[in-house]
């Protein structure tokens, strides 16, 4: 158990929708990522938080967002969606930018 | 753009053949590789960071090493349960940026050892 927490674990919906997944990081962890993982395109990075604020960014969608709360948690709004957009998102934690990131179990999205 | 390379592909075992997974990397600035174990459907589990060209790192059947273009995961013995996706990352350096605190990831290497 590396003590990042997602939910939920699966999400099944349709196109057009908009979905929210939801990250908890390890105690005491101050950077939160986002990643996308889909059999061709491999593990995709998608964006960075430290201490609530926005640090860094991948090639995320327009149709995606993300914030991070006071209390460290993130959440991460996929909207308008595709049925490419089916894949396994992946949050992790690190206690600093440059430390080793532990990841959660993921969220695996398919869009019908 | 940071860029890292894993090869094999794919690699089959006989349990107790030991064997070499290679990470080739260009990044600019380095200021850490990692590698990870990934099970089918799970998430990345961490098993070693190495920061600097010879360094080296052990946990039980794994060591992993580090030069300046490339990094290595040494199985020795490999048992069944070691079978999974091995994953090479590198962070670059610098405070700012779009890369700030990103992992770039190659392939991986999907181990398979059989009994």
């Amino acid at each position: 158990d590396s003590g990042v927490t997602q939910t939920p674990k699966h999400l099944i919906t349709a196109t057009g929708q908009r979905v929210t997944l939801r990250c908890s990081p390890r105690s005491g962890d101050l950077s939160v990522y986002w990643y996308q993982q889909s059999l061709d395109q491999g593990l995709q990075f998608l964006i960075h938080y430290y201490n609530g604020e926005e640090r860094a960014k991948g090639n995320i969608l327009e149709r995606f967002s993300a914030q991070q709360f006071p209390d460290l948690h993130s959440e991460l709004n996929l909207s308008s969606l595709e049925l490419g957009d089916s894949a396994l998102y992946f949050c992790a934690s690190s206690s600093a930018p440059y430390t080793e990131a532990f990841f959660g179990q993921g969220t695996r999205l398919t869009v019908v | 753009e940071d860029q890292v390379t894993q090869s094999p592909e794919a690699l089959r075992l006989q349990e107790g053949e030991s064997s070499s997974l290679n990470c080739s990397y260009t990044v600019s600035g380095l200021r850490g590789l990692f590698w990870y174990r990934q099970d089918p459907g799970k998430g990345p589990e961490f098993l070693f960071t190495l920061y600097s060209a010879g360094e080296e790192k052990e946990k039980e059947r794994l060591k992993a090493t580090l030069t300046k273009k490339e990094s290595f995961l040494h199985i020795t013995a490999p048992k069944p349960e070691d079978s999974a996706t091995y994953l090479c990352a590198v962070k670059r350096g610098g405070a700012g940026g779009t890369s700030y605190g990103k992992l770039t990831f190659g392939q991986g290497t999907i181990l398979t050892v059989h009994p």
